[in-house]
């Protein structure tokens, strides 16, 4: 069964990072492009930064570039969002997605991280 | 950044009704729509990829249409487990935007 699980959601203070991780399971995730998507309470979706299979390229939104970046380790299964410099306004439920096709649609989510940004 | 503009951005409607949810793009897309369903407390899971391909597992009743600019959802005969929130999203080039949502609600 394909599953990917965040972790490492919580309450940060405004200016400070935290980084968040995604465990990724049931398929080949060397193949797969990754991707996060965060919803803030109340809100719609937004993108927020992918990563290649092999890890050489990455994209961001523009809110958050130079303070957040993507990583994977193929050996570890795993995806990265290191945030720095947070703001009130990057509080929300992080997701992580598998894409499929290229380029594709996301058709496996995880459950989901909150993070919320507060003094 | 391509726009995405979905409408209505709330719906009523009955069980048995048909919907139709529409998506429109501020620039051509060709086929990279995708079409999701998001349920409170849960995360979105998706129905439709390449405008018109329904994804597996999901009901027949969904059905998706459209390219270049304009994408249209339908559900063919509304299901108590339907009512939700539906997003539409690019895939053509990040940053791969989503629609505001259209919140489909019990009549």
């Amino acid at each position: 069964e394909v599953q990917v699980v965040e972790s490492g959601g919580g309450l940060v203070q405004p200016g400070g990072s935290l980084t968040l991780s995604c465990a990724a399971s049931g398929f080949t995730f060397s193949s797969h492009w990754m991707h996060w998507v965060r919803q803030a309470p109340g809100e719609g979706l937004v993108w927020v930064s992918r990563i290649s299979s092999d890890g050489r390229v990455t994209n961001n939104a523009d809110s958050v570039k130079g303070r957040f970046a993507i990583s994977r380790d193929n050996a570890k299964n795993t995806v990265f969002l290191q945030m720095s410099s947070l703001r009130a306004e990057d509080t929300a439920v992080y997701y992580c997605a598998r894409e499929y096709g290229a380029p594709g649609h996301f058709d496996s989510w995880g459950q989901g991280t909150l993070v919320t940004v507060s003094s | 950044d391509i726009q995405m503009t979905q409408s209505p951005p709330s719906l009523s409607a009955s069980e048995g009704d048909r919907v139709t949810i529409t998506c429109r793009a501020s620039q051509s897309i060709g086929s990279y729509l995708n079409w999701y369903q998001q349920k409170p407390g849960k995360s979105p899971k998706l129905l439709i990829y390449a405008a018109s391909h329904l994804q597996s597992g999901v009901p027949s009743r969904f059905s998706g249409s459209g390219y270049g600019t304009d994408f249209t959802l339908t559900i063919s005969s509304l299901q108590p487990e339907d009512f939700a929130t539906f997003y539409c999203q690019h895939s053509y080039i990040t940053p791969y935007t989503f629609g505001q949502g259209t919140k489909l609600e019990i009549k």
